[in-house]
């Protein structure tokens, strides 16, 4: 079955500092590919996305290309902040019907000032 | 702009009680709708989703239920919970790729 493998945590960086998280998936076909946020004691909020391969979503800062050769989708940001603290998870989209999402084990990011 | 809300935000229970969280959603109509669960520290777990009124499709064995009586109403019930269910429940609802979710219910059993 489908699955996404996420960079274990927690990561914690000072302000200003490059962001990567990593994460690569196992899926059939061609999933749509999303990063979610959860800051604390919320609701996810999506992210960014890409729908297919080469795409880079971007939203806030943050980049992640869908790289189907390396089967990745890897979390960048070029200078954190401390409001960007927060549980990042990494999902795809599989192609049922009901659109199921599979999810990462999700990654705490603490930034410090 | 879609909107969805959940009720409770918080609930303690003890063992052996039932539950019902409850979760509508706004400004969409015939969405795919969703519940996951996640456990403290832990990733989600998707436990049911439904495309349609009356059509729920369980994706983990356990004691717990859902239903959808209306287009956009989505509920999760237990007859009688156990340690094992705390968690950060989350209803989420989609009609493409994306899914959106909504604030989430803190149950903790006792």
């Amino acid at each position: 079955g489908d699955s996404v493998t996420q960079m274990e945590g927690p990561v914690t960086l000072s302000e200003e500092a490059f962001l990567t998280i990593n994460c690569t998936y196992t899926a059939t076909g061609y999933p749509s590919l999303f990063w979610y946020v959860q800051y604390p004691g919320e609701g996810l909020q999506l992210l960014l996305k890409a729908t297919k391969a080469d795409d880079k979503g971007s939203n806030k800062g943050f980049e992640a290309t869908y790289r189907k050769e390396t089967t990745s989708f890897h979390l960048e940001k070029g200078s954190v902040q401390v409001s960007d603290s927060a549980v990042y998870f990494c999902a795809l989209s599989g192609r049922g019907s009901a659109r199921q999402l599979t999810f990462g084990s999700g990654t705490q990011l603490t930034v410090l000032p | 702009s879609q909107t969805i809300h959940q009720w409770p935000a918080t609930l303690v229970q003890p063992v052996g009680s039932p539950l019902s969280l409850e979760c509508t959603v706004e400004g969409t109509s015939n969405p795919n709708l969703y519940w996951y669960r996640q456990a403290a520290g832990r990733g989600l777990q998707l436990l049911f989703y439904s495309v349609g009124i009356g059509q729920i499709s369980s994706e983990v064995p356990q004691n717990l239920s859902a239903s959808r009586p209306q287009d956009r109403q989505f509920i999760l019930s237990s007859k009688k919970l156990l340690l094992s269910d705390s968690g950060f429940y989350l209803c989420a609802q989609g009609q493409s790729y994306e899914q959106y979710f909504g604030p989430g219910t803190r149950l903790t059993v006792t």
